[in-house]
């Protein structure tokens, strides 16, 4: 059965450290890994990887895929009360997109 | 301008009700998808449909139905027999391509909170 393990599940840390957050999976027919942040509504995309090795940077975001040991990391440095949210991992395998349930990040002030 | 919108965002209804979940999008998307989010769970898929006229059942389908006779919209129909059916309902849409490998990202609309009491 395909699966996506995210860890940890939630992360309480003050503004200005810096994060790691974890995506592991075992599915078949792997296509591509995806982040999404969700704040009390819509996800919102954040990186879709699909090589190893190759890091995907977005200001204070990045993110790098391991396909020989099957894990993702998403990166968040210098951490700010507006990067509170719910973190979604999901692998693309076929079709649809399988989710893991997310690692919720408090960021206090 | 492009977005997906779902409507109603809250909505109450009483155990033993149908009830039907609206999705439009204008982002001329092939695919469209439908999740349902539980408290401290990940998403979950109910249905998607790759092409008007054809949709697929996900991995929590029992108790839900829908349709897609346009290109713009994929509604959701909760059925009575939907034994747990309060939570957060997303819906989905995303560029397809037919066979071969493909990625993409999955782009969703601000959902709708169904209550059944």
């Amino acid at each position: 059965e395909d699966k996506v393990v995210q860890s940890p599940l939630s992360l309480v840390v003050h503004e200005g450290d810096t994060v790691t957050l974890n995506c592991s999976y075992e599915v078949t027919n792997f296509r591509s890994l995806l982040w999404y942040k969700q704040e009390k509504k819509a996800p919102t995309f954040l990186f879709m990887l699909t090589s190893s090795g190759i890091e995907k940077k977005s200001g204070r975001l990045s993110s790098i895929l391991d396909k020989k040991e099957l894990f993702s990391i998403l990166n968040i440095t210098a951490t700010q009360t507006g990067d509170s949210a719910v973190y979604l991992c999901a692998v693309q395998a076929g079709t649809a997109l399988i989710f893991g349930k997310g690692t919720t990040l408090s960021v206090s002030s | 301008d492009g977005g997906i919108t779902q409507s109603p965002k809250y909505l109450f209804r009483k155990e033993g009700q149908n009830v039907t979940l609206s999705c439009e999008q204008n982002l001329n998307h092939d695919a469209m998808y439908w999740y349902r989010q539980d408290p401290g769970q990940g998403l979950r898929l109910i249905y998607y449909s790759q092409i008007v006229n054809d949709f697929q059942k996900g991995d929590i389908a029992e108790g839900y139905s829908v349709s897609r006779e346009k290109k713009e919209s994929f509604p959701l129909t909760v059925t009575s027999a939907q034994k747990n059916p309060t939570a957060f309902y997303l819906c989905a849409s995303s560029t397809s391509t037919s066979g071969g490998a493909y990625s993409y990202e999955q782009y969703f609309g601000p959902g709708t909170r169904l209550t059944v009491t």
